[in-house]
């Protein structure tokens, strides 16, 4: 199992949009439709923002939304905020009952 | 609101066995049987890595690269889970974190987490 790919930065504007990539293979994103993303502050827990591939916990603003094409996920930040400016994962499903994240991406609002 | 609250040694000697343990509050572990409970781990600077993660019924599932070192178990009788990682080096230095999973072992969408507890290993 090796980390999902993900660009070690991003960055944008306030109110403009942003998109993550996240790279697996045949065998975990392009496989399945669990694919998930997480936002993560300095110094604090992870937060789940998606959930199977582009599906919102209660509470996550929908300017965060997500998709998969191919093996390939991707989290588009749409209008940014100042507050939007954190570290974000992906993970997904692997098969055999395992769990894998991406290496992280720190989005930058500039 | 459910609530987790990892506990256990900020430090541990390498060779030795780290051991965290999770106390779940504001549900009940036993009565989530749409649920497992992982834990996963994240080293100063670095990404995320699962660790594992177990039902409230006590099946159990590893990261393979980690498997050989790694056990999770579960009190419902004290609404906690426990990690142990044996045999820890300096590269098992990390923030670890405990968090409510979905229905299944592989299911990737932790909803509920930890705030998280540093176990530095060192001599």
């Amino acid at each position: 199992q090796s980390a999902l790919t993900q660009p070690p930065s991003a960055s944008g504007s306030p109110g403009q949009s942003v998109t993550i990539s996240c790279t697996g293979t045949s065998s975990d994103v392009g496989a399945y439709n669990y694919v998930s993303w997480y936002q993560q502050h300095p110094g604090k827990a992870p937060k789940l923002m998606i959930y199977e591939v582009s599906k919102w916990p209660s509470g996550v603003p929908d300017r965060f939304s997500g998709s998969k094409s191919g093996n390939t996920a991707s989290l588009t930040v749409s209008g940014l905020q100042a507050e939007d400016e954190a570290d974000y994962y992906c993970s997904s499903y692997a098969g055999s009952n395992s769990v894998i994240f991406g290496g992280g991406t720190k989005l930058t609002v500039l | 609101q459910l609530q987790l609250q990892e506990s256990g040694p900020g430090l541990v000697k390498p060779s030795e066995t780290l051991s965290l343990t999770c106390t779940v509050s504001g549900g009940s572990i036993h009565s989530s049987s749409n649920y497992y409970w992982g834990w996963v781990r994240q080293p100063p600077g670095k990404g995320l890595e699962w660790i594992g993660s177990i039902s409230y019924s006590g099946s159990t599932y590893y990261n393979p690269s980690l498997k050989s070192r790694v056990t999770i178990s579960v009190d419902t009788s004290k609404n906690q889970f426990s990690l142990k990682l044996s045999s820890v080096t300096a590269a098992d230095t990390a923030v670890y974190y405990c968090a409510r999973g979905g229905g299944y072992g592989g299911n990737p969408k932790f909803d509920y987490w930890g705030q998280g507890a540093l176990v530095t290993v060192s001599s």
